[in-house]
């Protein structure tokens, strides 16, 4: 069965405190692994899309890594404006629909 | 710049009532998903769409139906509302996987209905 696991579920940094997500994955042939970050109250927003191990993928403080079995987010000295939801999903290659993470809890203190 | 709209932000419905959840996008996709979120439970699958009058189940499609008249639009219908369906629901588009270069675009989420039954 295909799934999706992220820890921590809940991570607090101080403002310039670099640290790493962790998504964890078993999916029978991967078309694609997503991040969004969810706002409270919002829908989550689209952040990158890795295809294969060894990729890598960066936006302002984010950068995204894949390997065969695991996602790192690593974010870069955070600001308190990128606290937010973290999720991770994964696309088998045989469907459209992704398999979501459960999320982790990021806040950035000032 | 392209979106996806759902029809209300906050809804109070009383148990028994049916209830019309809409989502409208306006982006030309061909796939639409309603998912519903729950703390500790992350997003789960509704019903999914890949084209206009098809629908599929998703995860948990009890006491939840669908419909898809046109291409842009996609309901969510709760037949008889109950309290264990107070959630946030989320509606999402794509474009479909056999498109190149689609997976670049991940899904667009509208920002949510939160609907609570009492």
């Amino acid at each position: 069965e295909d799934q999706v696991t992220q820890s921590p579920e809940a991570l607090r940094l101080q403002e310039g405190e670099s640290s790493s997500l962790n998504c964890s994955y078993t999916v029978s042939g991967l078309r694609g692994l997503f991040w969004y970050r969810q706002d409270p109250g919002k829908g989550p927003e689209f952040l990158f899309t890795l295809y294969s191990a060894g990729e890598e993928k960066e936006k302002e403080r984010l950068k995204a890594t894949l390997t065969k079995k695991e996602s790192f987010l690593h974010i870069t000295a955070p600001k308190p404006e990128d606290s937010a939801t973290y999720l991770c999903a994964v696309q088998a290659e045989r469907d459209d629909k992704i398999i979501f993470g459960k999320g982790t809890r990021l806040h950035i203190l000032p | 710049d392209v979106k996806v709209t759902q029809s209300s932000r906050y809804l109070v419905k009383r148990t028994g009532e049916k209830v019309f959840l809409e989502c409208v996008q306006d982006m030309d996709h061909e796939n639409m998903f309603w998912y519903r979120q729950d703390p500790g439970l992350g997003l789960r699958l509704i019903y999914f769409s890949y084209d206009v009058k098809m629908k599929e189940k998703g995860d948990i499609p009890e006491g939840y139906s669908v419909s898809r008249e046109k291409k842009e639009r996609f309901s969510l219908i709760l037949e008889s509302a109950s309290t264990n369906q107070t959630s946030m629901y989320l509606c999402a588009s794509s474009l479909p996987i056999n498109l190149e270069g689609a997976a670049n675009y991940g899904y667009t989420f509208g920002s949510g209905t939160r609907l609570t039954v009492v």
